[in-house]
């Protein structure tokens, strides 16, 4: 058990760019979440899969935010056309049992 | 809807005085509680959570924190702190009736232990 590893650890990319994350999560576990965090906040629910199927999506995914699962193992968020309210850490985890978050990915969009 | 409060955003204690981090929540149906902490550019850690039975839960690195359903508070203590216990704190909820188990976050609580 290796825990969630989440790729790359940083990431600066020119606004208008699109970008793309990937989460590794701990084999068994058959949940998967997004979340995001800005300067001086806690971490914003994105969405969530169960296995391969993405069940829910909240309202801060925008149509430029898509994320998949597929076989229901590692997961990649994408974020296109990038602008710099983008500009945060997005944080993975997966479960159960418990709950473990990766180390993040901080994006800078400048 | 589910909300918590922190309402410190920055907490300074000189090292091995105790610490008490507040934690408010406002939620119309029950809800499991946790405290996660995090280190700079880490992710989050859990410290302890609460989902039924004794409300005095206690958790890793020496800290606990106490379920107080009339007050609607889980504020999170240490009787006495660490230089390394300096990072960011978040106190977390799920409601009981959530299917997803996404939590729901506080803004957190920045502890500086100082020397």
């Amino acid at each position: 058990d290796t825990g969630v590893s989440q790729n790359p650890r940083h990431k600066i990319t020119k606004r208008g760019q699109n970008v793309t994350f990937r989460c590794d999560p701990i084999s068994e576990h058959n949940r998967l979440y997004w979340y995001r965090q800005t300067l001086g906040q806690g971490p914003e629910f994105l969405t969530y899969f169960q296995n391969e199927a993405q069940l829910e999506k909240s309202r801060l995914l925008s149509d430029r935010f898509s994320a998949e699962r597929p076989k229901g193992s590692f997961s990649t968020l994408e974020i296109q056309r990038t602008e710099q309210g983008d500009s945060a850490m997005y944080l993975c985890a997966s479960s159960p049992p418990g709950y473990t978050f990766g180390s993040g990915t901080r994006l800078t969009v400048v | 809807a589910q909300s918590v409060t922190q309402l410190d955003s920055q907490v300074p204690v000189f090292e091995e005085a105790p610490v008490e981090l507040r934690c408010n929540y406002s939620s119309s149906v029950s809800v499991y509680l946790f405290w996660y902490v995090q280190y700079p550019n880490q992710g989050l850690q859990l410290l302890l959570k609460y989902l039924s039975g004794s409300t005095l839960v206690k958790g890793i690195n020496g800290f606990e924190a106490e379920f107080n359903k009339s007050q609607t508070s889980f504020h999170l203590r240490k009787p006495s702190v660490h230089i390394s216990d300096t990072a960011e704190y978040f106190c977390a909820v799920i409601p009981s009736t959530s299917g997803t188990y996404k939590y729901i976050f506080g803004t957190g609580t920045r502890l500086k232990v100082l020397a």
